[in-house]
């Protein structure tokens, strides 16, 4: 069980705008920056966003993230084949101390 | 470029021990605080434990599914980071990775390639 909730599954087809949610508490989320991560199949894990909604460079700026109160979301607009991966969201938490992730979720392009 | 190049990985028996090593390159390794992660098969990420840098007495922290068992430590004048594993469990099988805390230590922004750790007899 992990203690950033994700929903295990988001598809869309091509072009579309998929979104995926990340749910915390107010010792997480609620405190700290949001890191979201992709996981292409048999790859490490890549940043993809950091301080809630900032891309590092070479990241498409069809990445999005957002943060509000103890959640967070990440979107994909223009969704691609490419990015069929696995999508991680990330935070420190201040109670009990340690970085926390969520459970991911797949992203499957129709 | 930055880069995290993980080795040590291996088939070791339950309750026996191993050594991840993590060599760093391409940024200043004794400014940043690093930390490993590790991603069981098929499952998601879980945070090991991560050691802060020399400003704050190189620290240690650590998941309480691996407090007791695992330590952290690092090497600034040769740009490495390691993972000393004992009482190894089979439920420690997995991919362990290494990382690059970012500069607020509040993420992390790079992560190495990962080296897999099997338990069983």
């Amino acid at each position: 069980q992990s203690v950033l909730t994700q929903p295990p599954s988001a598809s869309g087809t091509p072009g579309q705008r998929v979104t995926m949610s990340c749910s915390g508490s107010s010792s997480n989320i609620g405190s700290n920056n949001v890191y979201w991560y992709q996981q292409l199949p048999g790859t490490a894990p890549k940043l993809l966003i950091y301080g809630n909604n900032q891309r590092p460079s070479g990241v498409p700026d069809r990445f999005s993230g957002s943060k509000s109160d103890t959640s967070a979301s990440l979107a994909i607009s223009g969704l691609r084949s490419e990015d069929e991966a696995d999508y991680y969201c990330a935070a420190w938490d201040d109670s009990p101390s340690g970085r926390v992730f969520g459970g991911g979720t797949k992203v499957t392009v129709l | 470029e930055v880069q995290l190049v993980e080795s040590g990985g291996g088939l070791v028996q339950p309750g026996g021990s191993l050594r991840l090593s993590c060599a760093a390159s391409g940024f200043t390794f004794s400014d940043h605080y690093m930390d490993w992660v590790r991603q069981a098969p098929g499952k998601g990420l879980e945070w090991v434990g991560r050691i802060r840098n020399k400003a704050k007495s190189y620290t240690t922290e650590y998941a309480a599914s691996v407090k007791g068992r695992f330590t952290i430590s690092r090497d600034d004048s040769k740009n490495s980071l390691y993972l000393q594993m004992n009482s190894l469990k089979t439920e420690d099988t997995a991919v362990y990775y290494c990382n690059k805390a970012s500069r607020g230590a509040d993420g992390l922004d790079y992560w190495g390639q990962g080296t897999l750790v099997t338990v069983s007899s």
